[in-house]
């Protein structure tokens, strides 16, 4: 199956500094998702972005999909962005209907 | 409410019981899937409906995992006699449409999950 990989595997900021979080894939994809997952398990979503740039606030995403790799941006960190970021991949071809293979995520801490 | 929801949100079950998790989607939300999270992982498949279709069910770990979705609405995840390497999230996601065909999906919404610890 496809591999997902994340990195850094754990990030300490204070507030108000920027970050990139990436992530790798082994495979082309259909479906690339960014996710927060909160202090209470809900997974959020951040940005869909198979390919491209999107941006959402003090957020941003980018997909190279020709290079298997997407970044995510986050600007004028604050201390409501800790949590867990994870990057979900459904490869393309075949029957996979969607199905996403996650990455083990990025443990965010913000400090005040 | 817009989201998708489930419930319990907790369960504690005794090893060897029975546990049955429901997952209500997005009102009309064709696709559904559930995933297993276990402590410190990402989420993983487990199976996948589109309406009242199971499609795949190929990350269901054993014979004593069972889902349903009877109408295309609302899906139930059954495990019978559970073993203490149940214990995890489980998480319900609903996409609006069918994969299109050119292969593409839509973005997925997951619901708050269902933590399930067998003592």
């Amino acid at each position: 199956g496809i591999q997902v990989e994340q990195s850094p595997p754990d990030l300490i900021l204070q507030e108000g500094a920027n970050s990139t979080l990436r992530c790798n894939f082994s495979d082309s994809v259909n479906n690339l998702q960014w996710f927060h997952q909160n202090p209470w398990g809900q997974l959020i979503n951040l940005f869909y972005i198979p390919s491209g740039t999107k941006q959402n606030g003090r957020l941003s995403a980018t997909t190279v999909a020709t290079e298997r790799y997407s970044l995510l941006y986050i600007s004028s960190s604050q201390t409501t962005d800790s949590g867990v970021y994870f990057c979900a991949v459904e490869r393309s071809g075949g029957t996979s209907y969607g199905k996403l293979t996650f990455g083990q995520g990025t443990i965010l801490t913000v400090h005040p | 409410g817009a989201g998708v929801s489930q419930s319990p949100r907790y369960k504690v079950a005794k090893r060897g019981q029975d546990v049955a998790l429901r997952c209500d989607p997005i009102s009309g939300h064709v696709s559904l899937f559930w995933y297993q999270q276990a402590l410190g992982q990402g989420p993983e498949f487990l199976t996948y409906f589109q309406n009242e279709a199971q499609l795949d069910k190929s990350g269901l770990p054993s014979d004593r995992f069972f889902a349903e979705r009877p109408e295309g609405s609302v899906s139930t995840l059954k495990i019978q006699r559970t073993q203490q390497e149940d214990s995890a999230v489980y998480l319900c996601a609903t996409v609006q449409r069918k994969p299109f065909a050119s292969g593409r999906t839509d973005t997925q919404y997951f619901g708050p999950g269902t933590r399930l610890t067998v003592l």
